[in-house]
């Protein structure tokens, strides 16, 4: 167990819907950093928060957005959900520091798009 | 898009053998990372190599790196049947800040 906690473990949406997901990273990590693991595929960078700005950004349309509280939990917004959406979805809190720090990573939510 | 590569895609071994998991990347990094995730559950952390290391070892685990081929191994050692997971390297490229980018993973099933 690592720490990082995230909600709900399960999802399922139909197209066009909106969802969020949530994160709470371990204690002390003030940096977020959200993956897309698509079925037997290798988790995919979506972005990162570090103190409450977004941080950098992977290659997601802006129908992905997120949020970084002051607690450093953070949550993950999709609009318009797509079927190609389905897949595990990861946050990953990281001590301050920057490159090089261990990722330690929540459990997922499993989104299902129908 | 991925990064990095594992070959093979999938591993059967007994209990007992050595896994060894092969990674290659396409740019210059600060560190190299294996994780491993068992049945698309949450990914475990098992190991850092950085840029300017070439070998590391943690308990039955030894990673190399070679920076010159952009690629890195992993080797387990004396496999349990509890080591069947899927294995992923994921590369903090220079400048990304911690931004990790996996390769696809391999599947290792360690056979009791």
């Amino acid at each position: 167990e690592t720490g990082v906690t995230q909600s709900p473990t399960h999802l399922i949406k139909t197209r066009g819907q909106q969802v969020t997901l949530r994160c709470s990273s371990q204690s002390g990590h003030n940096t977020v950093s959200w993956y897309q693991q698509a079925l037997g595929q290798g988790p995919q960078f979506i972005f990162q928060y570090y103190r409450e700005e977004e941080n950098g950004r992977g290659n997601f349309p802006p129908r992905f957005s997120g949020l970084q509280f002051p607690n450093y939990s953070s949550e993950l917004n999709v609009n318009a959900l797509e079927l190609d959406d389905s897949a595990l979805y990861l946050c990953a809190s990281s001590l301050p520091g920057g490159s090089g720090n261990e990722q330690f990573f929540g459990p997922g939510t499993r989104l299902t798009v129908l | 898009s991925q990064q990095g590569e594992e070959d093979p895609q999938a591993l059967s071994i007994q209990e007992g053998e050595n896994a060894t998991m092969n990674c290659s990347y396409k740019t210059s990094i600060n560190n190299l990372q294996w994780y491993r995730q068992n049945s698309g559950r949450g990914l475990v952390h098992l190991i850092l190599i950085r840029s300017n290391e070439r070998e590391k070892h943690s308990g039955r685990l030894r990673v190399t790196l070679d920076t010159s081929k952009k690629s890195s191994s992993l080797l387990i050692t004396a496999s349990r049947a509890a080591d069947t997971a899927s294995y992923f390297c994921a590369t903090d490229a220079l400048g990304a800040g911690n931004m990790l980018t996996f390769g696809g993973g391999t599947r290792l099933m360690v056979k009791p």
